[in-house]
């Protein structure tokens, strides 16, 4: 079945430091792909998405392209805060069929001052 | 835009009690609801899928008789933990399925109900 992989946390960067968070997936079909977020004893976050392949969602200074070549949607940030500490989770879905949406496991980020 | 409750936030009960967990979208319709349950410093895991007006279907490895999931209105999607016990103590976590023009198939998450069966 679908599935996603996303790099092992935790990432542990300074602040203004670059971020990548790799994420890969593998579906039948033709998936869109977004990122969440997870605060600190809060629930989840749509912090961008994708639904085709070389769309780029962006949000917050975080990007991430969709790339069907190398089944790949990593998370990017020029230049973390220390706000940006939370977890980070990967997930697919598909949109026409309006499946339930397939989690990566999580990377954990911490940025310090 | 969307926005998804979850009532309770946090609830403590004592093993054998059965907790109900109440899921609404607020400013939208969903026919379709969805149950996840997160594991400290763990990924979501689906439970199962609640559609208005007809059965809930659940994960492989998911009881049905101890989930029970209830979807009798188009804003409104219940889980109840029967007998709880400790190992059921969890994060769960209901999104919304919207439709239609608004945002086409795309779900949007509760806050999270956190459960304690001591």
């Amino acid at each position: 079945g679908d599935s996603v992989t996303q790099m092992e946390g935790p990432v542990t960067l300074s602040e203004e430091a670059f971020l990548t968070i790799n994420c890969t997936y593998t579906a039948t079909g033709y998936p869109s792909l977004f990122w969440y977020v997870q605060y600190p004893g809060e629930g989840l976050q749509l912090l961008l998405k994708a639904t085709k392949a070389d769309d780029k969602g962006s949000n917050k200074g975080f990007e991430a392209t969709y790339r069907k070549e190398t089944t790949s949607f990593h998370l990017e940030k020029g230049s973390v805060q220390v706000s940006d500490s939370a977890v980070y989770f990967c997930a697919l879905s598909d949109l026409q069929a309006g499946t339930a949406l397939i989690f990566g496991k999580g990377t954990t980020l911490s940025v310090s001052s | 835009g969307a926005v998804v409750s979850q009532h309770p936030s946090r609830v403590i009960c004592k093993s054998g009690t059965s907790v109900k967990i109440e899921c609404r979208s607020l400013d939208f319709q969903a026919t379709t609801m969805f149950w996840y349950r997160q594991f400290p410093k763990q990924s979501l895991m689906l439970m199962a899928t609640s559609n208005e007006g007809s059965k809930a279907t659940y994960e492989q490895g998911v009881e049905k008789d101890k989930f029970l999931i209830n979807h009798a209105s188009l804003t409104l999607s219940t889980l109840t933990v029967t007998s709880a016990h400790p190992e059921d103590s969890s994060f769960y976590i209901c999104s919304a399925r919207a439709s239609g023009t608004f945002s086409y198939n795309e779900q949007f998450f509760g806050p999270g109900t956190r459960l304690t069966v001591l």
